[in-house]
């Protein structure tokens, strides 16, 4: 079964230009998520997509933070414009819309590690 | 979500049995325990889960206590492969918005 694929792995920009990551979660899963991961912290959740619509965007600096997830399947994440405190790893991660009790529940993919100078 | 109180740090000799221990004192009834780990400039892996009965599967044994505030991860052969950070981490179970809260979690390392 394949993964949950990201692209790009790594990135670096400078302040105020604009970045975009591509999510490709596992076939058939109705469920995405997109988390940021600052160095030494655990991985925060920005927004949670069931299909295409939204479910927890609470998180979501939406004023330089945008995603959408087109046709239910691939996602994308973009910052604009970025600041230096956006220097992260982003994690996409999927899962089916139910949580089987006796099986894996989220996979995520290797993230990409964005370095904004 | 209830919180959840993890140790910042562990070792262990490779070879020997890691205990990674885990707080949730405020858990309810309908939450369930989770542990996944992250190894280095990887993403973050699932490794058990349980409600309130001891689970073990390839991987690992999660025991919780029998009033569920507190859990204990153990991986039996540790190996230098599990030096990575582990969380625990406490759902609810909610169709149709399930997610996951992470901490901070322990920072296990194994020690040849």
């Amino acid at each position: 079964e394949a993964g949950v694929a990201q692209s790009p792995r790594y990135k670096i920009i400078e302040k105020r230009q604009s970045v975009a990551f591509w999510c490709n979660p596992i076939s058939g899963h109705a469920t995405l998520y997109w988390y940021q991961q600052i160095l030494g912290q655990g991985p925060k959740l920005l927004i949670q997509f069931q299909n295409n619509g939204v479910v927890d965007d609470s998180q979501l600096p939406k004023d330089r933070f945008s995603a959408e997830r087109l046709k239910g399947v691939d996602s994308t994440l973009k910052i604009q414009p970025a600041k230096l405190e956006d220097s992260a790893v982003y994690l996409c991660a999927s899962s089916p819309q139910r949580w089987a009790r006796n099986e894996e529940q989220a996979f995520f993919g290797q993230g990409t590690r964005l370095t904004v100078v | 979500d209830a919180k959840t109180t993890q140790p910042p740090s562990m070792d262990c000799a490779e070879g020997r049995a890691a205990n990674l221990p885990c707080n949730h004192s405020t858990i309810s009834g309908n939450e369930y325990v989770y542990w996944y780990r992250q190894i280095h400039s990887q993403g973050p892996q699932y490794i058990i889960h349980g409600l309130k009965n001891n689970e073990t599967n390839e991987m690992a044994s999660l025991i919780i206590t029998e009033d569920r505030k507190s859990s204990t991860l153990i991986l039996p052969h540790a190996t230098l492969r599990d030096t990575a950070v582990y969380y625990c981490i406490v759902r609810v179970e909610n169709f149709g918005n399930e997610k996951l809260t992470f901490g901070t979690g322990t920072r296990l390392t194994i020690i040849p």
